[in-house]
């Protein structure tokens, strides 16, 4: 088991401050993706990012793969309400071997 | 508009009991998945198959029963539930196998089963 760890784990915040997730790991993915998951729904994907170092920008999120590959993190800008979800990182490592992290679980206070 | 989808949405069982997760998928997905979500363990992949008549074991894959026949569908079967087996179950398509650029993983919306 590749063990990929998130924090923090809960995270409350007021609409409009900025806020950064972790997901990190000992071992090395040939890529990372980030999802968001709404309650009673399955995951979605946000992001897959490749490259070592990479960053990628999708509106007010943005997501960083770590220069070893082995950790990643989403910072998000202005967060508003609507950015309330389960997001959870995911790591490829080989194929047919998807391995997710613990989740962080985001609330966005109005 | 369909993707992937998903019976039933809840179940109770009891213990012993045995029953099946349906999942289909309308994209000509080659690669499906089952997962099992539980709090603070993330998702973890049960079985998965990358076609028709081809199928592997996850990470988790004890007490669970998997075939594929057809591309579209994928039914996870447990033979005796047990409580240990309570989670929510997820199915997954993809248009190719993960690994290397990490294809987009595409979900249903999730059985929630309790077994008491």
């Amino acid at each position: 088991t590749q063990l990929l760890e998130q924090s923090p784990q809960f995270l409350s915040i007021q609409e409009g401050e900025n806020l950064t997730v972790y997901c990190n790991s000992s071992s090395v993915f040939s890529s990372l993706q980030w999802y968001r998951q709404e309650p009673g729904e399955g995951p979605v994907l946000l992001v897959t990012v490749v490259t070592g170092g990479e960053v990628k920008k999708l509106k007010r999120l943005t997501f960083q793969f770590g220069d070893a590959r082995k950790d990643s993190s989403l910072h998000i800008t202005a967060a508003q309400p609507g950015d309330t979800g389960l997001y959870l990182c995911a790591g490829a490592a080989g194929a047919n071997n998807l391995f997710f992290g613990t989740g962080t679980r985001l609330t966005v206070i109005p | 508009n369909a993707g992937v989808t998903q019976t039933p949405k809840f179940q109770v069982l009891k213990t012993g009991q045995s029953m099946t997760l349906q999942c289909a998928q309308d994209m000509n997905h080659e690669y499906m998945s089952w997962y099992r979500q539980d709090p603070g363990m993330g998702l973890r992949l049960i079985h998965y198959s990358v076609g028709a008549g081809i199928t592997d074991q996850g990470e988790v894959p004890n007490g669970y029963n998997v075939s594929r026949s057809t591309t579209e569908d994928f039914p996870l079967r447990l033979l005796s539930a047990a409580p240990s087996q309570t989670s929510v179950y997820f199915c997954a398509s993809s248009s190719s196998p993960l690994g290397g650029a990490g294809e987009k993983l595409f979900f249903g919306s999730g059985t929630q089963l309790s077994v008491l």
